[in-house]
């Protein structure tokens, strides 16, 4: 069965730092992955996706993934970080049968001055 | 005007009341889903419905229905309310690219 893994429920950093949010996730069959950004008091966004093509994927505000295929990971990164970017983020695998996406558990990014 | 509306966004029930929130999209989707957002266990699926005539159980349906009115309309129903239900509800659609579009989201609390 799919699953996903976010490796950090919490990850702290300092406004213009680089930040980087791992996944992992299991799959035996064709691997389409997302990741979702929820602000605080908001439903879920779409950042990015990844379905075919090119492993490196980018997306919105600024955010990339990168699709490791041997790793089995699809960690987000972003090169500087915003005060706006505070959230709460979910990697997400759709599930064997293609008819639902199984969600990590969350990390919180935080960013401060 | 938001695509994916969820109605109440904020609701206070007793044990054992029935409750229903309710789901409405404009994207002309057929697909629609139902999660529960609990603080560290990220989205969990309780039902989703591919078109009106379609209803399947996600990972923790018990304790509760759903009805699909229209191919707009998705509705949760709590029978009978209990403590642990206490959560986020989120409603999404998907026009089968496997894209997911939120609503805003219903917080339940059931005391």
């Amino acid at each position: 069965a799919q699953s996903v893994t976010q490796l950090d429920s919490q990850v702290p950093v300092f406004e213009e730092a680089p930040v980087e949010l791992r996944c992992n996730y299991s799959s035996s069959v064709s691997v389409y992955l997302f990741w979702y950004v929820q602000y605080p008091n908001q439903g879920l966004q779409l950042l990015l996706k990844y379905l075919s093509g090119s492993t490196l994927v980018k997306g919105i505000n600024g955010f990339e993934a990168e699709f490791n295929k041997s790793q089995t990971s699809f960690h987000l990164r972003k090169p500087s970080v915003h005060i706006s970017d505070t959230a709460e983020y979910f990697c997400a695998v759709i599930n064997q049968a293609g008819t639902a996406l199984i969600f990590g558990k969350g990390t919180t990014l935080s960013v401060s001055s | 005007d938001a695509d994916v509306t969820q109605t109440p966004r904020n609701r206070i029930t007793k044990t054992g009341k029935r409750i229903m929130l309710e789901c409405s999209q404009t994207k002309g989707h057929d697909r629609m889903y139902w999660y529960r957002q609990d603080p560290g266990l990220g989205l969990r699926l309780i039902y989703y419905s591919f078109d009106v005539k379609d209803i399947n159980k996600g990972e923790i349906s018990d304790g509760y229905s759903v009805s699909r009115q229209a191919q707009a309309k998705f509705s949760l129903s709590l029978e009978s309310a209990i403590p642990n239900q206490t959560a986020l509800y989120f409603c999404a659609t998907s026009g089968g690219s496997y894209e997911q579009y939120f609503g805003p989201g219903t917080r339940l609390t059931v005391t």
